[in-house]
């Protein structure tokens, strides 16, 4: 069983929808989770980074985590296609450590 | 902040040569850097986790003699492909973490390296 894993789509969204993607993870003793945002032949952006349960907002961005189920969940509201790219999530007991990433998952935002 | 630089962003060499891979931290000092490299539509294969001034820890199956890594000085770790072939082609990402805060990583934006 992966540490983290993704459903890598791809996905497909009107403008303006709200897109939610989402990640388990089985390692209980996992700290951070984080949300990386990755375009065609670029490197990873970070987007949203979470210290144990609970909300985080950012924008038109929303990350969720739920430890008691191993969930975690990034919610784009009024999608624009400009957010068109893969989403990665990652987990790591600290963030000096290494991060255990999912497959990504592909989102299409159409005009 | 917490800018990171990757360069070359593209090579393309002959097989047998070696290839030299920067990642810069440009407003922070990075104790550790990592590298990854990721095939396409695959996620980030972690390679191994670069230490200033100790010797890179290489994750199981990736050959050290293949892929030098240096981490000389806290803002700069180079990644080596050593008589490079055309299985070597991939795209090669690095990520630091700040030294001083309490970040993440943050990822270069990748080289890409073809072999002929």
């Amino acid at each position: 069983q992966k540490e983290v894993e993704q459903d890598p789509g791809p996905l497909s969204v009107p403008e303006g929808a709200i897109v939610s993607l989402n990640c388990t993870y089985s390692n209980s003793a996992f700290q951070y989770f984080m949300w990386y945002r990755q375009y065609s032949r670029k490197g990873p952006e970070l987007l949203m980074y979470t210290y144990s349960s609970g909300n985080k907002e950012d924008g038109r961005f929303t990350a969720q985590v739920d430890k008691s189920s191993k969930y975690i969940s990034l919610f784009i509201r009024d999608s624009q296609p400009s957010d068109s790219a893969t989403y990665l999530c990652a987990s790591s007991f600290q963030t000096g450590n290494q991060f255990y990433f999912g497959t990504g998952t592909s989102l299409t935002v159409i005009p | 902040g917490a800018v990171v630089s990757q360069h070359p962003s593209w090579v393309i060499c002959k097989s047998g040569t070696s290839v030299k891979i920067e990642c810069r931290s440009l407003d922070f000092q990075a104790t550790t850097m990592f590298w990854y490299r990721q095939f396409p539509k695959q996620s980030l294969m972690l390679m191994a986790t670069s230490n200033e001034g100790s010797k890179a820890t290489y994750e199981q199956g990736v050959e050290k003699d293949k892929f030098l890594i240096n981490h000389a000085s806290l803002t700069l770790s180079t990644l080596t492909v050593t008589s490079a072939h055309p299985e070597d082609s991939s795209f090669y990402i690095c990520s630091a973490i700040p030294g001083t805060l309490d970040q993440p990583q943050h990822f270069g934006d990748g080289t890409r390296l073809s072999i002929l």
